[in-house]
């Protein structure tokens, strides 16, 4: 069984600039939800996707955004991106069963 | 506010050293405790969901319990392969998209 993807690994961006991560979910699964990771805040929920509805946003300005299409997979995105954005942005895929699983994530460094 | 403390925020172990990690939490409404296993530079490992006060699940050299008001990850003779951060997570009843991180035990053990 496939777990979760994210796309891409790693990548970087110039302060200012927009960018796009992308989140496959296991198969079957249809509640997509996003964290950011740093040292100094730890993991923080983003917003939660169930059936391209978003259902749950934290606390995050409105530069955060995302998305979910038909067949469940999620894309988040990032505008004017500032140097504090820099982090690993998980995503985290779950079927209902009370398992929640996330991906290896995708490590931006904005400079 | 919900909330989720963990301690202690390092811990080192000689192999074959048993002890736990604490999880201290407050929650309007616990639907869920989850238990995640992250090694550097990757994404959170799923260890355990627990639900109930009283609840037991064990994996290998791991066994967490649950209070109403605290979780423990007991390691029972640990190996160097055990060594990682471990996140402990609340899911409230009242906002089941959203998982409340604590900061995380950062566990070495040494052979």
């Amino acid at each position: 069984k496939a777990g979760v993807t994210q796309t891409p690994r790693y990548l970087i961006k110039t302060r200012g600039q927009q960018v796009t991560l992308s989140c496959s979910p296991i198969s079957g699964h249809r509640s997509v939800s996003w964290y950011q990771q740093t040292p100094g805040q730890g993991l923080q929920f983003l917003f939660e996707y169930f059936s391209e509805t978003q259902r749950n946003k934290g606390n995050f300005p409105g530069r955060f955004s995302g998305r979910q299409f038909s067949n469940s997979r999620s894309e988040m995105n990032v505008s004017t991106l500032e140097l504090g954005d820099s982090a690993l942005y998980l995503c985290a895929s779950s079927g209902g069963q009370g398992t929640i699983y996330f991906g290896e994530g995708s490590w931006l460094t904005v400079v | 506010e919900d909330q989720v403390t963990q301690s202690p925020e390092a811990l080192r172990l000689q192999e074959g050293e048993s002890s736990s990690l604490n999880c201290s939490y407050t929650v309007s409404g616990l639907r869920g405790l989850f238990w995640y296993r992250q090694d550097p530079g990757k994404g959170p490992e799923f260890l355990f969901t627990l639900y109930s006060a009283g609840e037991e699940k064990e994996k290998e050299r791991l066994k967490a319990t649950l209070t109403k008001k605290e979780s423990f990850l007991h390691i029972t003779a640990p190996k160097p392969e055990d060594s990682a951060t471990y996140l402990c997570a609340v899911q409230s009843s009242s906002n089941t998209g959203k998982l409340i991180f604590g900061q995380g035990t950062t566990l070495q053990v040494k052979p």
